[in-house]
């Protein structure tokens, strides 16, 4: 069983350009989360979606982000006109359920994550 | 605002040392705790937590979680090398499972 693919692995764009950061959930997982670490940081949350629908945006900010999570393919974070202060890694993470019963089927499994670099 | 604070940020030791990582936390509508391994790529899943006073093994590792006094540790006896990473605390939160994570302690296990 594949765990949680995220491509590429590594990005690099210059000020201005867009940034798409793809992320494939495990097979069976339809809950996904996006989590941005900035250096020496931890992992602070961005976006929880289920298939086709954002539950909780709350932690992107509110403009030049968007994520979204097609019925088919992969869940897409998308960062238009990329500052420096982008940069960072960016992970992803998918569970099978999402009750906030913390039970084992809702343990967030995460991805290897995006490394950004803004020239 | 929820917050989870780890401790220390960073630690060396010499292999078979034995670590105590701390993690303390300040949220709403707590449901569990969990620790996560990072080296160079995913953060790897490792305990779950959710009952007071009821320890978890896996091998070398251990954890226990105190809801009175909020916090967890996690325990690795006869470190090893291999145990070099950045050891990550996050609190499960709100009406699903929301993770709120602390900046991580990083530790290095020398030869």
């Amino acid at each position: 069983n594949a765990g949680v693919m995220q491509n590429p692995r590594h990005l690099v764009r210059r000020r201005g350009q867009e940034a798409r950061l793809r992320c494939s959930p495990m097979k069976g997982h339809s809950h996904v989360y996006w989590y941005r670490q900035l250096p020496e940081e931890g992992l602070k949350f961005m976006v929880y979606l289920q298939k086709e629908n954002i539950i909780d945006e709350s932690g992107m900010p509110k403009e030049r982000f968007s994520a979204e999570f097609p019925k088919e393919g992969p869940s897409i974070l998308r960062i238009q006109q990329v500052v420096r202060g982008d940069s960072a890694a960016y992970f992803c993470a998918s569970s099978l359920f999402s009750r906030g019963l913390a039970a084992d089927t809702d343990t967030q499994y995460f991805g290897p994550g995006t490394r950004l670099t803004v020239l | 605002e929820d917050k989870v604070v780890q401790s220390p940020l960073s630690l060396v030791v010499h292999e078979g040392d034995t670590v105590t990582l701390n993690c303390s936390y300040e949220v709403t509508n707590f449901r569990s705790l969990l620790w996560y391994k990072q080296e160079k790529k995913a953060p790897t899943f490792l305990f779950m937590l959710t009952s007071s006073g009821i320890e978890k093994k896996s091998g070398r590792l251990s954890s226990i979680l105190d809801k009175k006094e909020l916090f967890s540790i996690l325990n690795i006896t006869a470190t090893q090398t291999g145990d070099s990473a950045v050891y990550l605390c996050a609190v499960e939160t709100g009406g699903y499972n929301k993770l709120i994570f602390g900046a991580g302690t990083r530790l290095a296990v020398h030869p």
